[in-house]
């Protein structure tokens, strides 16, 4: 079965600290996986995708890590600040001719001052 | 550049009542979706399209209607509202295979 499973579930931590964020994935065939941030009240907005090909990317603050042998993937936070408090998504394309996008749970990040 | 915009961004209904979701993108998408996202749970998928006039159930499209005659809109209908199906809305678009999904701010919607 096509599924994306994140942990932890929810997680506090104190401004200024680092976190690492997982999700494991079994959707076959594998083209890529995507990372999202969706805010409170809002729709989710996309941090990184990362393809079969590539193992680590960045965007500022946030770093994702991708093993394909594993079907693994991490989402690396650093130096948090009180605006990284959201849901973190990981997605996993379930079809690559139909746009169908297989969601995890999502993780709700809380920075504390 | 709007991207995808949702309307209303609330709704309460009444059990029994029927309603339209509206969804717009202008950045000329092929594929455009709906989810509804519970508590607890992920994104679930109800309806997707690949193209104007193309439609496909989700996971989730019972009591559920769509439609696409323009690239543009994609319509989420809600034939006869059930107290299952409060939650939150999410419109999304998308173009060539690897690029990002954007969504739209979603809909909240409470069927009393």
């Amino acid at each position: 079965k096509n599924q994306v499973e994140q942990s932890p579930q929810s997680l506090i931590i104190l401004e200024g600290k680092n976190c690492t964020l997982q999700c494991n994935y079994t959707v076959s065939p594998f083209s890529n996986l995507r990372w999202y941030k969706q805010d409170t009240g809002r729709g989710p907005v996309s941090l990184t995708i990362m393809t079969f090909s590539e193992n680590t990317k960045s965007n500022g603050r946030y770093t994702a890590t991708l093993d394909a042998d594993t079907k693994q993937s991490s989402l690396h936070i650093t130096a948090s600040q009180l605006s990284d408090s959201a849901s973190y998504i990981c997605v996993v394309p379930y079809s690559s001719n139909t746009g169908k996008l297989i969601f995890g749970q999502g993780t709700t990040l809380q920075v504390k001052p | 550049n709007a991207g995808v915009t949702q309307t209303p961004k609330f709704q309460v209904l009444k059990t029994g009542q029927s309603m339209t979701l509206q969804c717009a993108q202008d950045m000329n998408h092929e594929y455009m979706s709906w989810y509804r996202q519970d508590p607890g749970m992920g994104l679930r998928l109800i309806h997707y399209s690949v193209g104007a006039g193309i439609t496909d159930q989700g996971e989730v499209p019972n009591g559920y209607n769509v439609s696409r005659s323009t690239t543009e809109d994609f319509p989420l209908r809600l034939l006869s509202a059930a107290p299952s199906q409060t939650s939150v809305y999410f419109c999304a678009s998308k173009g060539r295979v690897g690029t990002e999904a954007f969504f739209g701010q979603g809909t909240r919607l409470t069927v009393v």
